[in-house]
């Protein structure tokens, strides 16, 4: 049953455009997060938030900017997007102080 | 830093022959969070494992673990593998302070082959 929802499922665009993706999670969680995989596979934490608070930054292009407008939703803003942007973003959620993530089904984007 | 080390690349297994899986990793906190996350083909992860307990086995869906931390070690381990358990099993260290996340090994794929 999933219970984090991205959109959209697939984005293709060009160089230099800027794109947002959406995520919401129903769980009553309070934290959540992106994570960017690339076509190796890697799973690399992008931002996590908790209850509106950014909490974890790790070092991305200052490009990608998350948005939260309350704990249930966390967006992601890519404003001028390059040929390494290309990969799989996937948002997940957690309750404080509990680690187990609920990964949504992921979205992603492919750059010309 | 903190890291978490797999079994690198693909695992070949025959039905039937028991699965190991490798996870070691490096953590200044002494009270790691470690995690087994499956990922099936066009599937997100989700949690198979998890563990905070030293020397304590645990159990899911025919999986086991075991955290140790005496040799920083929490192996994914199956007796038997089925078709089924083809997938990319990442393992994953929680460890806490002020930005506290969620890192993942590199993961590694399971084939199982009839």
């Amino acid at each position: 049953e999933t219970a984090v929802f991205q959109t959209p499922n697939y984005h293709v665009t060009q160089v230099g455009n800027e794109v947002s993706f959406n995520c919401k999670q129903t769980l009553g969680h309070d934290t959540m997060y992106w994570y960017k995989q690339d076509s190796k596979k890697l799973l690399k934490i992008m931002f996590s938030y908790n209850n509106k608070q950014l909490i974890v930054n790790e070092t991305v292009p200052r490009r990608f900017s998350p948005q939260s407008s309350d704990k249930a939703h966390l967006n992601l803003r890519i404003k001028s997007v390059e040929p390494e942007d290309s990969a799989v973003y996937l948002c997940a959620s957690s309750r404080r102080g509990r680690y187990t993530l609920y990964f949504g089904a992921g979205t992603r984007l492919s750059v010309l | 830093g903190d890291s978490v080390t797999q079994t690198e690349g693909l695992v070949t297994l025959t039905e039937g022959l028991p699965v190991m899986l490798n996870c070691t990793y490096q953590t200044i906190y002494s009270n790691p969070f470690l995690f087994w996350y499956v990922q099936h083909l066009n599937e997100s992860p989700r949690l198979l494992l998890k563990s905070f307990t030293d020397n304590k086995r645990t159990e899911h869906q025919g999986f086991h673990a075991t955290l140790h931390k005496s040799s920083s070690s929490f192996h994914l381990q199956k007796s038997s593998a089925q078709l089924s358990d083809s997938a990319l099993y990442y393992c994953a260290l929680f460890f806490g302070g002020s930005n506290a996340k969620l890192t993942f090994g590199k993961g590694t794929k399971l084939s199982v082959k009839s």
